[in-house]
């Protein structure tokens, strides 16, 4: 498909095991942002990627989470030792020149901590 | 980090109705976006303000960039059912920061 696409769709793990979620965004955009959203809340602001670097990775909430895009394509997030506040839905979403305005979203991972 | 105040939280209304949501700030931002999710789906952008005061319309919705930058309205006219889902409002500064409001979760009666 042409937009934005996520996988998994749902996982389901247990406390303490590692977890990798994975985003394909737009052919060609280089910028690449990930977002957490919480239960009945709006985005929050993981890491933005401009090609391979991360040129902003403030909203990280901690070094069990990292992030990588090595080919300046697809992403990785990687959560480390996952705790059940983790649950959530994660969010991808890219752009074409990096401006947040013009972002487009995937449709997600759904998050279970156990 | 903080988010935006979005209310109504819920609205419940009946098909045809006019409907009204806002956001507002302690800081002010650069851009207002204004975005509908779908239940399993990622938000969509409905309408970007890029001015204090600017006033823009996309269809029957309209959107206003309030003058003090700190806040922003939705409107929809006549709402039909596929209106349903949950808007949230969103402030950026910069294209550094971006915040979002907690949504307005829509359900529309027919």
């Amino acid at each position: 498909g042409a937009g934005v696409s996520q996988t998994p769709s749902n996982k389901v793990t247990e406390k303490g095991k590692y977890v990798e979620l994975r985003c394909d965004p737009i052919s060609g955009h280089t910028a690449l942002y990930w977002y957490r959203q919480s239960l009945g809340q709006g985005p929050e602001f993981l890491i933005y990627f401009q090609g391979t670097g991360a040129a902003d990775d403030s909203g990280l909430p901690n070094d069990r989470f990292f992030a990588v895009r090595p080919e300046g394509s697809v992403s990785t997030l990687k959560i480390q030792r996952t705790e059940r506040g983790d649950s959530a839905v994660y969010l991808c979403a890219s752009s074409l020149t990096g401006s947040r305005d013009t972002q487009y979203f995937g449709p997600g991972t759904r998050l279970t901590v156990l | 980090g903080q988010q935006l105040n979005q209310s109504p939280q819920s609205m419940f209304i009946q098909e045809g109705e006019d409907v009204s949501m806002n956001c507002t700030s302690s800081s002010i931002f650069n851009t207002w976006l204004w975005y509908k999710q779908d239940p399993g789906e990622g938000p969509v952008l409905l309408i970007a303000l890029y001015k204090a005061g600017e006033l823009t319309s996309n269809g029957r919705l309209t959107a206003q960039f309030g003058i003090t930058r700190k806040d922003s309205f939705l409107n929809i006219s006549a709402s039909i059912p596929s209106d349903v889902g949950i808007y949230f409002c969103a402030g950026l500064y910069n294209n550094n920061d971006m915040r979002f409001g907690a949504g307005t979760r829509l359900t529309v009666k027919p």
